[in-house]
């Protein structure tokens, strides 16, 4: 199983859809949780951090399922700006080091 | 939020040049930064960890002697490329790990990254 999965898309919805993912993770011991944001051509940014259940930040919104070891990420009434690629980061346990997922491809579509 | 540069932000080079490539955290020491590379379609894939006053350590499959790195001081890590060919051609970033003084979780922050093009 890999460390972390995503699945990789592409969604493609309508401007103002909701729209959601997963990322599942496979060492039980992570303790928290990254949601980044890529733009074609450009780096990572930080959307939303995870450490317990969940996280809302506006129309965004994290949960994290333990028990299932999966972390989501839900995003309400869509822009055309939320286009992009989220990758799911989870911290390796023992280290400062993080895993990338491979990343879901979003397309807002007008 | 922190800030990380990286320099160039675009090389094109001939088979067999070096390349080198500065990553700086501006507003912040930063003891561990990372290195990146990302293939076209594909996600970010750890390089190698570069630590302040000591060596790199790198990711399995990741050739040390051909991707040599330079923590020097707490503010600037550097990539070299050497004798590059076109299959390193790809996208290579960095990160600085931010450690809150307060404690907790600590962030990394990344550069904008650097295209290379082996011709």
């Amino acid at each position: 199983r890999k460390e972390v999965e995503q699945d990789p898309g592409p969604f493609n919805v309508p401007e103002g859809a909701t729209v959601a993912f997963n990322c599942t993770y496979s060492n039980s011991a992570s303790q928290s949780f990254f949601w980044y944001r890529q733009d074609c051509r450009k780096e990572p940014k930080l959307l939303m951090s995870v450490y317990s259940s969940g996280n809302e930040d506006g129309r965004f919104t994290a949960q994290l399922n333990r028990a299932s070891q999966y972390i989501s990420l839900l995003i309400r009434d869509s822009k055309l700006s939320d286009s992009a690629t989220y990758l799911c980061v989870v911290p390796k346990a023992s280290a400062s080091k993080i895993i990338f997922g491979s990343g879901t491809r979003l397309s807002i579509r007008p | 939020g922190a800030v990380v540069s990286q320099h160039p932000s675009r090389v094109i080079c001939k088979s067999g040049t070096s390349v080198k490539i500065e990553c700086r955290s501006l507003d912040f020491q930063a003891t561990t930064m990372f290195w990146y590379r990302q293939f076209p379609k594909q996600s970010l894939m750890l390089m190698a960890t570069s630590n302040e006053g000591s060596k790199a350590t790198y990711e399995q499959g990741v050739e040390k002697d051909k991707f040599l790195i330079n923590h020097a001081s707490l503010t600037l890590s550097t990539l070299t490329v050497t004798s590059a060919h076109p299959e390193d051609s790809s996208f290579y970033i960095c990160s600085a790990r931010a450690v809150p003084a307060s404690g907790g979780i600590d962030t990394q922050y990344f550069g904008p990254g650097t295209r290379l093009t082996v011709l």
